[in-house]
């Protein structure tokens, strides 16, 4: 069974400051690896999807990375803004079925 | 891409009723979905809505519950059905074009059951 995992649950980080946040999942195969955005009580807002053959995709000041063999995945996000704080997700695709698996999530605060 | 549009985007319910959440997208799409957060949780899968067919329910999630209906390759609803407190949740539709491309989410309802 798929498991998502995601690290740390919680961050705060000065405005202006480059971050990683962390997303494990147990099995490898997987169809692709999603990463959203959510703000507090809204639905979800899709960042970067990178397929399984990807080992990374870049939007702006953010870059993911995936390496299937590890389960790893990471979320790059360079010189933060306080417009930034949101609770960010990543999903995987799994490989069995059509379903995403979601992570338990990062909630970000940059502060001013 | 695609745009959804999910209505309501808030309730509050009395228990024991049932309300009905509708999701419409801007293109037809093979594949929609419903999921449900849970305060404080990630999305649990709640099933996938077929067109002109029987949704297809997750483990812990029936029919009777929550029906669902899809008539075409843009529209779908979720009943939430004699509720209760513990359904207080945001629910969301999710779409994607095929197995393989991006997924995207309505704007999702909050709904609390009083």
């Amino acid at each position: 069974k798929q498991e998502v995992t995601q690290i740390p649950a919680a961050l705060s980080v000065p405005e202006g400051e480059n971050l990683v946040l962390n997303c494990s999942f147990t099995d490898s195969a997987i169809y692709n690896l999603q990463w959203f955005r959510q703000d507090p009580g809204k639905g979800l807002t899709s960042l970067l999807l990178i397929q399984s053959s990807q080992r990374e995709q870049t939007s702006g000041r953010l870059n993911a990375s995936l390496d299937k063999s590890s389960g790893r995945s990471t979320l790059y996000i360079a010189a933060s803004q306080p417009g930034d704080s949101a609770t960010y997700l990543c999903a995987v695709k799994s490989g069995a079925t059509n379903k995403l698996i979601f992570g338990t999530g990062t909630l970000l605060a940059v502060q001013p | 891409s695609a745009v959804i549009s999910q209505k309501p985007s808030r309730d509050i319910c009395q228990r024991g009723t049932s309300l009905t959440i509708q999701c419409q997208v801007d293109s037809q799409v093979t594949m929609m979905f419903w999921y449900r957060q849970q305060p404080g949780q990630s999305l649990t899968l709640i099933a996938t809505a077929n067109q002109g067919s029987e949704a297809t329910y997750e483990s812990g999630f029936v029919i009777d519950k929550f029906p669902i209906s899809r008539p075409n390759l843009t529209f779908s609803t979720l009943t939430v059905s004699n509720m209760s407190p513990e359904d207080s949740s945001i629910y969301l539709c999710s779409v994607a074009h095929t197995v393989n491309t991006e997924a995207f989410f309505g704007q999702g309802t909050r709904l609390t059951v009083v």
